[in-house]
């Protein structure tokens, strides 16, 4: 079983929708980090958190330490969101694990 | 603000054959990582340092070599060039490892196809 898990492994959506993607950990972590992937482009880190929740414009992030959960949601989803969104953790050992990310589709 | 800068971003290699990935970095980070993602699978670390002068293996470093001689230069070679390298690599960069103050920074990748 993998220590980072994602759900859905794909996703679609119509313009303006709200989603949710979810990542659960089964190992004790220093950090949760959201991270954005475009077709045949980089990596871009969205967001790093230890507790709570984050927003940054349409993204929010949260995270339930006790439940080792964390879930990305977008609100009003635009089709510039397309792209794979992966969960990643640093584990208590400093090294980083990847969940192996979700799909996400966003038609006009 | 170049970040973290990787070439070549393709590369089509014969079987055997020897290639260096170059990654630099301007943001001084003492720590540099190189990642391969396969399909379907999540980022794997192959080697990482932690400064200029140390470098240490990953979970998958079988067939690769690397080098840290300047904190900004972090490059990964690949001397016998075999199908099962075959991915795509991403250097990255943090500040420190391992903390929640500090995020990680990618590059834009490299896909090398090995025939």
């Amino acid at each position: 079983k993998n220590e980072v898990e994602q759900s859905p492994q794909n996703l679609t959506a119509q313009e303006g929708e709200f989603i949710t993607i979810n990542c659960s950990y089964s190992v004790g972590i220093s950090a949760l980090h959201w991270l954005q992937q475009h077709p045949g482009g980089g990596i871009v880190s969205l967001f790093m958190l230890s507790s709570g929740k984050k927003k940054h414009g349409r993204l929010i992030a949260t995270i339930n330490i006790q439940e080792k959960h964390s879930s990305l949601h977008i609100t009003a989803s635009h089709p510039r969101d397309s792209a794979v969104y992966i969960c990643a953790v640093t584990k208590e050992d400093d090294k980083l694990i990847f969940g192996t990310g979700t799909r996400l589709q966003v038609f006009p | 603000n170049a970040g973290v800068t990787q070439t070549p971003k393709f590369r089509i290699l014969k079987i055997g054959q020897s290639m260096t990935l170059q990654c630099t970095q301007d943001m001084n980070h003492n720590y540099m990582y190189w990642y391969r993602q396969d399909p379907g699978m999540g980022l794997k670390l192959i080697y990482y340092s932690v400064g200029a002068g140390i470098t240490d293996k990953g979970e998958v470093p079988n067939g690769y070599n690397v080098s840290r001689s300047t904190t900004e230069d972090f490059p990964l070679r690949l001397e016998l060039a075999a199908p099962s390298q075959t991915s795509v690599y991403f250097c990255a960069s943090s500040y420190s490892r391992g903390t929640a103050n500090y995020g990680y920074t990618f590059g834009s990748g490299t896909r090398l196809t090995v025939v």
